[in-house]
């Protein structure tokens, strides 16, 4: 079945510095999706990407969908700690399905002020 | 826009008792809800899918006997766990997504003991 990996799995960072995450799948994607979970939270939906090669940015945060549409990136630049939470990619399900997704590990990031 | 609300956030209950957990799109028609399942550190697994009106579609190894699912409308569906043990104990979310949406949004999540 499809497959959706995220890499790393934790990430610590001093504030200000940059912070990447990246999300590979085992299939082309139709698009992917990025969610945001602070501790003790539930998913918050950030973005969605749907182009190949598609870039986009909010505010300090800049996400790319490969021209493949394999793999996606999530970039943020001079971290705050707000930004403290797991980031998880998800990518349509398997089956031709639309609307199920299959999310990938996640990535923590915490931020040392 | 897009709320969506589940109720209780937290429930501890003795073994061999049943928790009925709902969901609810507060400003949008969900069409399709999702019941996922998150232990500690670990990524969100979908257990099942709702449509409104017809029977869940439920995941490889999710067992539809003990997770009962019911989307009697297009603003609430429900999770009942029942003959709960404390290995059911996690994080319990649905999402909703209506009909002119791909994104899905998440309520905030149930967190469900058994002693």
């Amino acid at each position: 079945g499809q497959q959706v990996m995220q890499i790393p799995q934790y990430q610590h960072v001093q504030e200000g510095e940059d912070f990447t995450t990246y999300c590979n799948s085992s299939t082309t994607l139709s698009n992917i999706q990025w969610y945001k979970q602070r501790p003790g939270g539930h998913p918050v939906f950030l973005i969605q990407l749907v182009k190949s090669g598609e870039v986009k940015k909010q505010k300090r945060l800049t996400f790319q969908f490969g021209e493949a549409k394999k793999n996606s990136s999530l970039h943020i630049t001079a971290t705050q700690t707000t930004d403290v939470g797991t980031y998880f990619c998800a990518g349509p399900g398997d089956g031709g399905s639309n609307y199920k997704l299959t999310f990938g590990k996640g990535t923590l990031l915490t931020v040392n002020p | 826009g897009a709320v969506v609300s589940q109720h209780p956030s937290w429930v501890i209950c003795k073994s061999g008792t049943s928790v009925k957990i709902e969901c609810r799109s507060l400003d949008f028609q969900a069409t399709t809800m999702f019941w996922y399942r998150q232990f500690p550190k670990q990524s969100l697994m979908l257990m099942a899918t709702s449509n409104e009106g017809s029977k869940a579609t439920y995941e490889q190894g999710v067992e539809k006997d003990k997770f009962l699912i019911n989307h009697a409308s297009l603003t609430l569906s429900t999770l009942t766990v029942t003959s709960a043990h404390p290995e059911d104990s996690s994080f319990y979310i649905c999402s909703a997504r209506g009909r002119a949406q791909e994104t899905q949004y998440f309520g905030p999540g149930t967190r469900l003991l058994v002693l």
